[in-house]
């Protein structure tokens, strides 16, 4: 199905373990972002990539990392989850000129 | 002071009524998109507008570039539009910068 996939969509991990959150489109957009939602700061860019191999980091990068080895995919990991980063994500795609398309969001419960 | 504000943060109408949210940003953009949120889901890209205006059904996206201001109408509302509206601006720089969402809540 054309379209964008997060996943999983809910995950519970304990402080301290490595968490892989996958982000996979079917467009060949070129552009994909991670962000998250928190209550009363909205949505937050976290990284976003512009092409495969090309990754930058956006408003709250510390502690995450990505990768974009295949233009469908968009990887965020969280090193060592911390409480701080109990959150919704949202992952989300566009191209060049096109309006952008948001995953389904995962939300993520670190104890 | 955020730099893309929206008004009101919480709104609640009858069903029926006509219904303005407001999106105010001090950045230069190149568009300004508003999207839709409903509780536990996911986010709709509803309008992506640089100028005018834009009408989808009952939804209207209109854009003032020299006021930095937007504005999404929603007319004869229905409960299903209850939501969470954000409008984002899509910065020089190809960034989205988003506001912190407007609750509305339609009853019937």
């Amino acid at each position: 199905d054309a379209g964008i996939t997060q996943s999983p969509r809910y995950k519970i991990t304990e402080t301290g373990r490595q968490v892989t959150l996958m982000c996979h489109q079917t467009w060949s957009h070129s552009y994909m972002f991670w962000y998250r939602q928190d209550l009363g700061h909205g949505l937050r860019l976290i990284y976003y990539s512009a092409a495969a191999d090309i990754t930058d980091k956006g408003e709250v990068p510390d502690g995450y990392v990505v990768s974009r080895s295949k233009t469908e995919n968009f990887p965020l990991t969280l090193e060592s989850a911390t409480r701080s980063q109990t959150s919704v994500y949202f992952c989300a795609s566009r191209g060049v000129r096109t309006e952008a398309f948001f995953g389904q969001g995962t939300r993520l419960t670190v104890v | 002071k955020n730099e893309v504000e929206q008004s009101p943060q919480n709104l609640t109408a009858q069903e029926g009524e006509f219904i303005t949210i407001n999106c105010s940003y001090s950045v230069g953009i190149s568009a300004l998109h508003w999207l839709q949120q409903h509780p536990g889901g996911g986010i709709v890209s509803l309008f992506m507008l640089s100028s005018g205006k834009k009408k989808h059904g009952r939804l209207i996206a209109t854009i003032n570039i020299q006021e930095k201001h937007s504005s999404l109408h929603i007319t004869a509302s229905h409960p299903r539009d209850s939501a969470v509206y954000i409008c984002a601006a899509r910065t020089n720089t190809d960034k989205l910068i988003f506001g912190t969402g407007t609750r509305l809540q339609v009853f019937p």
